[in-house]
């Protein structure tokens, strides 16, 4: 079944580290997206890249890390410099950033502070 | 600029009550609509959408239909079951742009 993967389910950070999520689609859908949910509130796009070596920033980019190498995959890099990382992280795939497609959703990365 | 306006939550219901979540929006030209769900500790599954004025989404029971003159896409369901129990977003995607712009969501919470 085509679909988007995000891994791993849990991740935890310790101060000063780097970590990296990972976002796989087989949808062969052209646009990504990365989002941050807290708790009891909505989305906040973080990054996206509407082509492969592209990307742009969101709302709430710093941070945050992104690359576009390859069309199926989007990963996200949370730095040292994120000081509050502890959040619900999705990401999200559509046709075509411009196309007024739905975007189609992972079941997300849970991201916790140690 | 393109924005949208949910209900605040919670919605408490009893199984089979009527639902209504209400949705309005903001935008240039003619976006497409759509409505999310959010079940707990999972991501978003796109429940229904409409491309233009008058078109009706559905899907499981739920409705929602365009309403360019009120700007408003209310999400309706007839009976409710426990299951529906999820936070819900309403969406917008605006004309010749690249973003979705979603709401900031609306839990509800049916009891039997």
């Amino acid at each position: 079944d085509g679909g988007i993967t995000q891994s791993p389910k849990y991740l935890f950070r310790k101060e000063g580290q780097n970590v990296t999520l990972s976002c796989e689609q087989n949808l062969n859908h052209d646009a990504m997206y990365w989002y941050r949910q807290d708790p009891g509130q909505g989305l906040r796009l973080i990054y996206y890249s509407q082509i492969v070596n592209d990307f742009q920033k969101g709302d709430i980019a710093e941070g945050y890390s992104v690359s576009r190498e390859k069309k199926e995959s989007f990963p996200l890099t949370v730095t040292s410099a994120q000081k509050n990382p502890t959040a619900f992280y999705l990401c999200a795939s559509s046709t075509s950033a411009y196309s007024n497609q739905p975007q189609h959703f992972g079941d997300g990365t849970r991201l916790s502070i140690l | 600029g393109n924005s949208v306006t949910q209900m605040e939550g919670p919605v408490t219901l009893s199984e089979e009550a009527f639902l209504t979540i209400n949705c309005t929006y903001t935008a240039t030209g003619y976006p497409s609509l759509f409505w999310y769900v959010q079940y707990p500790g999972e991501g978003l599954q796109l429940l229904l959408k409409a491309t233009k004025a008058d078109d009706k989404g559905s899907n499981k029971g739920f409705e929602a239909t365009y309403r360019k003159e009120t700007t408003s896409f209310h999400l309706e369901k007839g009976s409710v079951q426990v299951s529906d129990s999820a936070v819900y977003f309403c969406a917008l995607s605006a004309y010749n742009t690249d973003k979705l712009i979603f709401g900031t969501g609306t839990r509800l919470q049916v009891f039997p």
